[in-house]
């Protein structure tokens, strides 16, 4: 099957300090990329939909300003969390897709912000 | 909006028996219906989609009804093994948007 990497894995910053998290398709064309978020024991909820050159659409409660979504090529997309608070600490998942079927989804970014 | 429910938080089996998880949803139908596996710490992975307009699919030890009427789908894994111990999560998809819209999951324990 196709393959999603992100990274960092896990990262633990300070609060108020900026984090980027790169998602990597490796083995296909990515026409569209999405970001979860996943708090303990909850399930993925989506937070934007980005498709290559153009702007990302945001779901209803997540802030643009905040998590800045960038897919600049057909195999990566990166999500910039700004200013993050200890409320922003959460598992993150990007996934790809070059249908409307699949998802490929990457391992996982735990964010920890201190 | 759209609403999806799974069966039970957790969902505890012998081994070598089937273990049946369940996904409703309200509202309109999605044009399919997937389920994924999610390990803990890890991403979700593909296991089998169905469309609308199919009934029953099968993939090796695995399951999955589609039932419209009823606003439901059944996930099953037959002769099950620890190995299948995971949280099971199905997922709604429209075909005006490649979005999907996850349910809470199932946790699903195959004791020995």
């Amino acid at each position: 099957g196709a393959v999603v990497s992100q990274h960092p894995s896990r990262v633990i910053c300070k609060s108020g300090t900026s984090v980027k998290i790169e998602c990597r398709s490796l083995d296909f064309q990515a026409t569209t990329m999405f970001w979860y978020r996943q708090f303990p024991k909850q399930s993925l909820m989506l937070m934007a939909t980005s498709n290559e050159g153009s702007k990302a659409t945001y779901e209803q409660g997540v802030e643009k300003d905040k998590f800045l979504i960038n897919h600049a090529s057909l195999t990566l997309s990166t999500l910039t969390v700004t200013s993050a608070h200890p409320e922003d600490s959460s598992f993150y998942i990007c996934s790809g897709t070059f249908s409307y079927n699949e998802q490929f989804f990457g391992p996982g970014t735990r964010l920890t912000v201190l | 909006s759209q609403k999806i429910e799974q069966n039970s938080e957790a969902l505890n089996i012998q081994e070598g028996k089937t273990a049946t998880l369940t996904c409703n949803y309200t509202n309109y139908s999605p044009a399919y219906l997937q389920w994924y596996r999610q390990d803990p710490g890890r991403g979700p992975v593909f296991l089998l989609l169905i469309r609308e307009n199919e009934k029953e699919k099968r993939k090796e030890r695995l399951k999955v009804t589609f039932d419209t009427t009823l606003k439901q789908s059944l996930f099953h894994i037959t002769a099950s093994q620890p190995a299948d111990s995971a949280t099971y999560l199905c997922a709604l998809g429209y075909s005006s948007a490649s979005k999907i819209i996850f349910g809470s999951g199932t946790r699903l324990s195959i004791r020995p």
